[in-house]
């Protein structure tokens, strides 16, 4: 059975600060590790999807690792912005579908 | 569409009474899952879906929570004689294949029992 961790479950940072989310998963079989953004109130917003067979995915000020045999992936965010506030998740995709980790609620303080 | 569109947003209902909940997957994609997040907490997976085929309702409370996804329907999703701890946000995502493609979310159906 697949379990999905993130760490730390809540960050507060002062803006324009460089910061990395961690997602651990036990089961390495996976398709894809995707990581989601949800604002209070809404639903989620993809952010970035790395495949099983790529290490990293980049989309603006928005880095994701993946590293399949440790289990692991990480969500960089550089200069971080109040803007940046949400709750980031993970998601990890296999043949039974995808299992989600709690979270980590992240404040970006002007 | 390029949305996954969940309805109603926001429903209440009575202890005990029926509710039911739509989704709408993206045309094309032939995945579609239900979650569940009970006050802001971790996603809860339910059933899934490929095509109209049950593909995976490991998740599914069986007693009272029933789902279908008919061609040419929204797929349903439907509480009988709701409880208390059923409150909770359901959100409905798809996929385009099961395999490589990412999930799509709706915005969610926030379901209150009073």
């Amino acid at each position: 059975k697949q379990e999905v961790t993130q760490i730390p479950a809540a960050l507060s940072v002062p803006e324009g600060e460089n910061l990395v989310l961690n997602c651990s998963f036990t089961d390495s079989a996976i398709y894809n590790l995707q990581w989601f953004r949800q604002d209070p109130g809404k639903g989620l917003t993809s952010l970035l999807l790395i495949q099983s067979s790529q290490r990293e995915q980049t989309s603006g000020r928005l880095n994701a690792s993946l590293d399949k045999s440790s289990g692991r992936s990480t969500l960089y965010i550089a200069a971080s912005q109040p803007g940046d506030s949400a709750t980031y998740l993970c998601a990890v995709k296999s043949s039974f579908g995808a299992r989600f980790g709690a979270g980590t609620r992240l404040t970006v303080k002007p | 569409g390029e949305e996954v569109a969940q309805t109603p947003k926001h429903l209440v209902r009575g202890e005990g009474q029926k509710a039911k909940l739509y989704c709408a997957p993206i045309k094309g994609h032939s995945y579609v899952f239900w979650y569940q997040q009970v006050l802001k907490n971790e996603f809860k997976f339910l059933i899934s879906f490929q095509n109209e085929n049950v593909f995976d309702e490991t998740g599914m409370p069986k007693e009272r929570f029933s789902a279908k996804c008919l061609p040419n329907s929204p797929c349903s999703l439907e509480i009988q004689a709701t409880k208390l701890e059923d409150s909770a946000v359901y959100f409905c995502a798809s996929s385009q294949s099961g395999g490589p493609y990412g999930y799509t979310f709706g915005s969610g159906t926030r379901l209150t029992v009073v």
